[in-house]
């Protein structure tokens, strides 16, 4: 099994919709989690960290964590087209950033 | 500005040709990091360094060293590249590790012929 496991994709939804990206992990230890948003050619960029239960928000962005379930998504509300990219799901134990292997999100004008 | 910066940006280079990749931030940040990322496999820690003259090996570290001797650099060296290294290489660096915001340099391309 992964250490971090995300959806493969691609994942398409029409312009204005809410997207939804699914990840798991395997550390019941770790105690952080990071969305970050890599557009093709470009680096990584963070979107959103969470590290309690329950959702945040940011914008159309909201994170959500269940770590009894070992669960974190990212919802992505009236989404643009602009917001094609790949999504990766970071998990921390500590020290150490543990990335899943990313979900290409398409967003269809 | 505040950045990390890499270079070269690319390279091409044969088997066993010793190189390094310099990684620089100017935001005095404690932690830095490598990664590599190929296509299907996503990003990879290599290794990370927490502070000045301490260094952890991350997920994929066979075939890198790396030093950190001062805190804004943190340079990766391939003392006998081979092919398998191939990757586009990220280097990144946060104020603490794991634990915040990590920023990442634009990247490298690395073929090792």
């Amino acid at each position: 099994q992964k250490e971090v496991e995300q959806n493969s994709g691609p994942l398409s939804v029409p312009e204005g919709a809410i997207a939804s990206l699914n990840c798991t992990y395997s550390d019941r230890g770790s105690q952080s989690f990071f969305w970050y948003r890599q557009y093709s050619g470009k680096s990584p960029e963070l979107i959103m960290s969470i590290y309690s239960n329950g959702d945040k928000e940011d914008g159309r962005f909201t994170a959500q964590l269940n770590k009894a379930s070992q669960y974190v998504s990212l919802l992505i509300r009236d989404s643009q087209p602009s917001d094609s990219a790949t999504y990766l799901c970071a998990v921390s134990p500590g020290g150490k950033l543990i990335f899943g292997q990313g979900t290409e999100l398409s967003v269809k004008p | 500005e505040a950045q990390v910066t890499q270079n070269p940006r690319y390279l091409i280079t044969v088997t066993g040709k010793k190189l390094t990749v310099t990684c620089s931030q100017n935001m005095n940040h404690e932690y830095m990091s490598w990664y590599r990322q190929d296509p299907g496999l996503g990003l990879r820690q290599i290794y990370y360094s927490m502070n000045v003259e301490v260094t952890d090996k991350g997920d994929v570290p066979e075939g890198y060293k790396v030093s950190r001797k001062e805190k804004r650099n943190f340079p990766l060296i391939l003392e006998s590249p081979s092919p398998n290294q191939t990757s586009l290489y990220f280097c990144a660096s946060g104020p603490s590790g794991g634990t915040d915001t990590q920023y990442f340099g634009p990247g490298t391309r690395l073929t090792v012929l």
